[in-house]
């Protein structure tokens, strides 16, 4: 069973187009976020959502919006998208209530390239 | 930013132990060092973390000094599988943000050659 799963696995998909990762898990978390990691392996935090409202909203171009219709599931739909935006992005989950003593599970992340 | 300090790369031998050094001598009192690591692309395993006390399970023992400034991961017989990126991070409040997150740095490569 896996924990945290994202889809796709691969987006292949050209300039100026619209796409969505999804996510979910099974964890029974209550806290999901998204990272990006970049050609150069920097994994760096995005969003992130707990109890379906926005908690964590970093310096990210507002062409792209996390949804998170329920605890246990993270969209990421990205608008007009661009060569920079190519990238891996993985989603994670965690137990807020134990605080910061809580790990993170990461999905296998989605390998984005942008033509 | 990070607020811990690892080499950038170390080798070990196939069957002994690598021991991962870590600094992170402005955590807080009640921040968490956390330990990951990722194979190739895949997504960050977890492996161990703790707060004050030395921690073991089944994948790895960690080391916390008494102040708290600093860490060792072990792993006490390296396979070949175990060659990977290891990330140590103090897990911490966002800046300007409600909620925490891991953040992380470059890590420490670990090549386990045999």
């Amino acid at each position: 069973d896996t924990a945290v799963s994202q889809t796709p696995k691969y987006l292949v998909t050209q300039m100026g187009n619209d796409k969505s990762i999804k996510c979910e898990q099974n964890l029974g978390h209550d806290t999901m976020y998204w990272y990006k990691q970049d050609s150069k392996k920097f994994l760096k935090i995005m969003f992130s959502y707990n109890n379906k409202e926005l908690i964590i909203n970093e310096t990210v171009p507002n062409r792209f919006s996390p949804k998170s219709p329920d605890k246990a599931h993270l969209n990421l739909h990205i608008n007009s998208l661009e060569l920079g935006d190519s990238a891996v992005y993985f989603c994670a989950s965690s137990q807020w209530g134990t605080g910061v003593g809580s790990p993170l599970h990461f999905g296998n992340g989605t390998r984005l390239t942008v033509t | 930013d990070a607020k811990t300090t690892q080499p950038p790369s170390m080798d070990c031998a196939e069957g002994r132990a690598a021991n991962l050094p870590c600094n992170h001598s402005t955590i807080s009192g009640n921040e968490y060092v956390y330990w990951y690591r990722q194979i190739h692309s895949q997504g960050p395993q977890y492996i161990i973390h703790g707060l004050k006390n030395n921690e073991t399970n089944e994948m790895a023992s960690l080391i916390i000094t008494e102040d708290r400034k600093s860490s060792t991961l072990i792993l006490p017989h390296a396979t070949l599988r175990d060659t990977a990126v290891y990330y140590c991070i103090v897990r911490a409040r966002v800046a300007n943000q409600a909620g925490t997150a891991l953040i992380f740095g470059k890590g420490t490569t670990l090549s386990v050659s045999s």
